[in-house]
């Protein structure tokens, strides 16, 4: 079973910013936690990761929360191309740090 | 472009048959990962391969089998083929992927398969 619990669909208007939220209370203290994006049918696309600290690339930023039971995943300004599934994963160590995938949340950038 | 390649991009068959799926791993990549995404469900993670070695199964049907060659590109078996076995099949690929530790998977584009 997944470790994370996501909302299962999210709107977003385009050009604001767009706050995913992502439960993982369950977390161990050296599991990562990785968000990936899959539009459409496509591959699923790698966005960031992260183990403490709050992290930010050129795509998002993740804001893990100090007890790490939490962490939200931020587009700064989406745009309609953002409009996918996000999924929040936690890598197990009792799965053989399998990615186990949930549902992920559907966000959907409204024009 | 995540540098994982499948091949091919789209497969139609008739039940009772067997097709070879093929996914080569970004240069540097040692484990390859293999997922079923059925119609509007989420990845369900079948087998990793690190190095030419099985690492893990996850829900990997018996019909099914993989293998990772010594260049590293894998291929994934399906035999006797069933109508429910139609779905988009994902590769992955990650430098290592073997304990703890940060291990990004990069995805490649996907192979859909079409049993009739």
């Amino acid at each position: 079973d997944a470790k994370t619990t996501q909302p299962t669909s999210m709107d977003c208007a385009e050009g604001r910013a767009a706050n995913l939220p992502c439960n993982h209370s369950t977390i161990s203290g050296n599991e990562y936690v990785y968000w990936y994006r899959q539009i459409h049918s496509q591959g699923p696309q790698y966005i960031i990761h992260g183990l403490k600290n709050n992290e930010t690339n050129e795509m998002a930023s993740l804001i893990i929360t100090e007890d790490r039971k939490s962490s939200t995943l931020i587009l700064p300004h989406a745009t309609l191309r953002d409009t996918a599934v996000y999924y929040c994963i936690v890598r197990v160590a009792d799965s053989n740090y399998q990615l186990i995938w949930g549902a992920g949340t559907k966000l959907i950038i409204k024009p | 472009d995540s540098g994982v390649t499948q091949t091919p991009k789209h497969l139609i068959t008739a039940t009772g048959q067997r097709v070879t799926l093929r996914c080569s791993p970004r240069s540097g990549d040692l484990s390859v990962y293999w997922y079923q995404q059925s119609l509007d469900q989420g990845l369900q993670f079948l087998i990793h391969y690190y190095n030419g070695e099985e690492r893990a199964k996850g829900n990997i049907l018996e019909r099914f089998s993989a293998q990772q060659f010594p260049d590293l590109h894998s291929e994934l078996n399906l035999s006797s083929l069933e109508l429910g076995d139609s779905a988009l099949y994902f590769c992955a690929s990650s430098v290592e992927g073997i304990g703890p530790g940060s291990d990004t998977q990069y995805f490649g584009p996907g192979t859909r398969l079409t049993v009739l």
